[in-house]
């Protein structure tokens, strides 16, 4: 079983509309959770933390719920400009765990 | 403001010859430094970290080694390269305690041919 599991994508969606990621993970004395934004060809770049009571940053909205281990990030308002890889990290000690990532293609 | 340097950009080199990747941050002190790779259409994997001066975990046993001979400076070698080393490297520092997001150098893409 993978550390850190996301959907498998890609998800195309049309301008405007709302998306939801999925990641679970496997080791439960994980101590933070971030989701990161990959351009093609590029390195990731930080999205936002991830905090047990949730938070929000502007269109975006990330939940954690450490019992079943599971992280959530949710797009509103697809812009073209979101369009990119997103990957759910999680840290185990001094160490960053990367899921492999589910790829988001927005539509005009 | 802190900033990582990661060089060359891209990388073209011929089967057994030899690697040296180099990765230095600027604007902060005994950071947590890490070398991950990323195959075409996959995720990022973890080769080695490091948590101070000469101190190097690896991840995954393979040709490559690494070092970190000055507290902001990390170096990822080969003595022979394969083909399957081809990827995107990238150097990446964090915060000590493993609760802070990690930061990350634009990459250095190699093909070995």
């Amino acid at each position: 079983r993978k550390e850190v599991e996301q959907d498998p994508g890609p998800f195309n969606v049309p301008e405007g509309a709302t998306v939801a990621f999925n990641c679970t993970y496997s080791n439960s004395a994980s101590q933070s959770f971030f989701w990161y934004r990959q351009d093609c060809r590029k390195e990731p770049k930080l999205l936002m933390s991830v905090y047990s009571s949730g938070n929000e940053d502007g269109r975006f909205t990330a939940q954690l719920n450490r019992a079943s281990q599971y992280i959530s990030l949710l797009i509103r308002d697809s812009k073209l400009s979101d369009s990119a890889t997103y990957l759910c990290v999680v840290t185990y000690g001094q160490n960053f765990v990367f899921g492999p990532g589910t790829r988001l293609s927005v539509l005009p | 403001s802190q900033t990582i340097h990661q060089w060359p950009a891209t990388l073209v080199q011929p089967v057994g010859s030899p690697l040296s990747l180099e990765c230095t941050v600027e604007g902060t002190s005994n950071p947590n430094l890490y070398w991950y790779r990323q195959a075409a259409g996959r995720g990022l994997q973890l080769l080695f970290y490091s948590v101070g001066i000469g101190q190097i975990s690896s991840e995954v046993p393979q040709n490559l080694s690494a070092s970190r001979p000055q507290d902001r400076q990390f170096i990822l070698s080969s003595k022979k390269l394969l083909l399957s080393d081809s990827g995107f490297y990238l150097c990446a520092w964090s915060r000590q305690g493993g609760t802070t997001e990690a930061f990350f150098g634009q990459g250095t893409r190699l093909t070995v041919v």
